[in-house]
């Protein structure tokens, strides 16, 4: 079955220990990116990478880093989690669209962040 | 800059209804747009996803339009049923090198038996 898989689920965390949410795909999609979905701000890009070893920021990429060394993964790393990270986190996959193939995206189910 | 707003922000309907919701986006320049489904504090579904150069796509009792030129897609849903009830977003697909979708604030919908 094709899917985005994140973990985990749900974390509680406390200020200032590293935490990392994963995220793999089985698509073999080359577009990967990282939202975080807050109540009254809608979805919003964190990161994103074309390819292996290729990432770059979107709209709110202060407080978090990104990997990309093999295709199917690509974790979110918080190196020192605050408060205002408190959110709702979905990872997304999708071929590129400049390789000419369907570029539906599809999204993780979710990982419910609280910081403390 | 891509803004896309949802219209209405809620929607509370008896079962059975027609119904549209809309989406608009401010700069025409996409590769496609998709419609999702969020049921509360859960993932996004994919429901419908329309190529730039589509005018629509129906699966089942959804059908999605497209009207690039005027920066406006609407999503229909016949036949409601309570089921239906969860928040629709509408994201578009930027032709910036950046790719990345720029989602609308959704639309709650309420479908009552």
């Amino acid at each position: 079955e094709a899917q985005v898989t994140q973990n985990p689920r749900y974390l509680i965390t406390v200020t200032g220990k590293k935490l990392t949410v994963t995220c793999s795909q089985n698509m073999n999609h080359e577009y990967m990116s990282w939202y975080r979905q807050d109540p009254g701000l809608g979805l919003r890009q964190i990161y994103y990478s074309m390819n292996v070893e290729v990432t770059d920021k979107g709209d709110v990429p202060e407080g978090y880093k990104v990997s990309r060394k093999e295709k199917r993964n690509f974790p979110l790393i918080l190196e020192s989690p605050s408060p205002n990270q408190t959110s709702l986190y979905f990872c997304a996959s999708s071929f590129r669209v400049d390789r000419g193939r369907g570029t539906e995206a599809f999204f993780g189910q979710g990982t419910r962040l609280t910081v403390v | 800059k891509q803004e896309v707003t949802q219209i209405p922000a809620a929607l509370s309907v008896p079962e059975g209804e027609n119904l549209v919701l809309n989406c608009s986006f401010t700069d025409s320049a996409i590769y496609n747009l998709q419609w999702f489904r969020q049921d509360p504090g859960k993932g996004l579904t994919s429901l419908l996803l329309i190529q730039s150069s589509q005018r629509e796509q129906t699966s089942g009792r959804l059908n999605a339009s497209l009207d690039k030129s005027s920066g406006r897609s609407t999503l229909y849903i016949a036949a409601s049923q309570p089921g239906d009830s969860a928040t629709y977003l509408c994201a578009v697909r930027g032709s910036g090198s950046n790719y990345k979708l720029t989602f609308g604030k959704g639309t709650l919908l309420t479908v009552n038996p």
